[in-house]
């Protein structure tokens, strides 16, 4: 199985700050890799698919970059809105697995 | 637009069977792969497994096979997932996706996702 870590688990931000999430894969899947962002009591919402590829509707605040086994998540300048755990997920193969989530908290 | 709603949560004594239904509206459901995936209160996401377009195929994470069963109804425009033997552990909060992708074998993902349906297996 693919194993995703994600760092850091959780941190504080601002309003206002540039914040980067990372995403390591324990092997390579090129870009086959998702972004969620997922708020308390609420289902899943996609964010970036295909490592890099913005979905419609989401905010261009938000990108993601890499491939093979490290990618990124970052948020350019965070909105109130925006605080919320965020999570990474690999569709290369199955089982298709998950990262353990990165909470963005308000500092 | 785009619409799933999960339903047949509840509590369940360990041991016990449990059938999530998730009925689908706004897009052409025969069309597409449908996932599960759990959410274990205040843990991280776990995929549960997926089903072809129009059921013929099925995978599902090594920890749940034989346990869980995935199927579809296209005519209803509804998924399901029979839940046998459940323990503790499989207490969570569950949801189905709809699974998107450019063509079969590329990039895939989850769009859009049902709210959720909370199972809790105690005595």
């Amino acid at each position: 199985d693919i194993q995703m870590t994600q760092s850091p688990s959780s941190l504080s931000a601002s309003a206002g700050d540039r914040v980067t999430i990372t995403c390591r894969a324990s092997e390579t899947i090129g870009n086959f890799l998702n972004w969620y962002q997922q708020k308390p009591g609420k289902a899943p919402k996609l964010l970036i698919y295909g490592a890099s590829s913005l979905q419609s509707g989401v905010p261009s605040r938000f990108s993601g970059s890499g491939s093979g086994t490290d990618f990124t998540l970052t948020i350019s300048s965070l909105r109130p809105e925006d605080f919320a755990t965020y999570y990474c997920q690999q569709c290369y193969s199955t089982p298709l697995t998950f990262g353990g989530g990165t909470k963005v908290e308000i500092k | 637009e785009a619409q799933l709603v999960e339903s047949g949560g509840g509590l369940v004594q360990p041991g016990g069977s449990l059938r999530l239904s998730c009925l689908a509206s706004g897009f052409r459901f025969s069309n597409y792969w449908m996932t599960w995936v759990r959410q274990a209160p205040g843990k991280g996401l776990e995929w549960v497994g997926n089903i072809k377009e129009d059921g013929s195929q099925t995978r599902y994470v090594d920890s749940l096979k034989g346990r869980f069963t995935i199927s579809r109804d296209n005519a209803k425009n509804s998924l399901y997932l029979q839940m046998n033997s459940l323990g503790p552990d499989d207490t969570a909060v569950y949801y189905c996706a709809t699974v998107r992708e450019f063509h079969s074998g590329s990039v895939n993902w989850f769009d859009p996702w049902g709210q959720g349906t909370l199972v809790t297996v105690s005595s």
